[in-house]
């Protein structure tokens, strides 16, 4: 099994729309799962089950997940937004690399 | 509240062991799988290991089969990590994670504890 492949970094302007990618064979056919991380913090389930959000994840917070990529987007990002992003396949356990969001 | 608070980090010798320890509070313990993640320094996450409600079933990731051994303690709520064998490149902050009872997501992560593996 390998794991999914993310974006080193991605780039955002405060008030606009980020999306964040995780791509792995048949990705689509299984559960992925995102994680917020904050310098020197634990990480934060922020989507489950491809498009479910934990209580108290912002509704600005969704994901998809079709053929092979996964895609957690966030609307109207704010600068709180800044952090790492993972995603996970739910069904190996293997995260993808991480993904450096900068709002700027 | 839940808490998840890891015990048992620090230096290691290469070739030599460590117990990481787990004291779980704030949920029924049993009624969920649990596991470990670990992140070296300045990288990202890496899946270890998980357990499941009554410690019947383990799985691991390939690079430590064979030397790391998860197990738990349901009377005393507490997850475990066995580590032998250690290597340089198992440097790393372990977290200790629950796994979501609705079957996809680790729903809460203790603080993390650091093993540092150096001669």
């Amino acid at each position: 099994s390998y794991e999914p492949t993310q974006p080193p970094s991605v780039s955002v302007s405060p008030g606009q729309t980020a999306s964040i990618t995780c791509s792995g064979e048949k990705l689509g056919d299984k559960f992925v799962c995102w994680y917020q991380q904050k310098p020197g913090q634990s990480p934060v389930l922020v989507i489950y089950q491809n498009n479910k959000r934990p209580s108290g994840i912002p509704e600005r917070f969704s994901g998809s997940n079709s053929g092979n990529t996964a895609t957690l987007t966030i609307s109207g990002t704010q600068a709180m937004d800044e952090a790492d992003y993972y995603c996970q396949s739910w069904d190996n356990k293997l995260f993808g690399g991480g993904t450096k969001l900068t709002v700027l | 509240e839940v808490q998840l608070v890891e015990s048992g980090g620090g230096l290691a010798q290469p070739g030599g062991s460590l117990r990481l320890s787990c004291a779980a509070s704030g949920f029924t313990f049993s009624d969920y799988w649990m596991g470990w993640v670990r992140q070296a320094p300045g990288k990202g996450l890496q899946w270890v290991a998980n357990i499941n409600k009554d410690g019947s079933e383990k799985y691991d990731v390939d690079s430590v089969r064979g030397r790391f051994t998860i197990s738990r303690d349901n009377a005393k709520t507490s997850l475990y990590l066995e580590m032998s064998t250690l290597r340089a490149e198992d440097t790393a902050v372990y977290f200790c994670a629950r796994e979501s009872m609705a079957g996809s997501g680790i729903d809460y992560w203790g603080q993390g504890a650091l093993v540092t593996v150096s001669s």
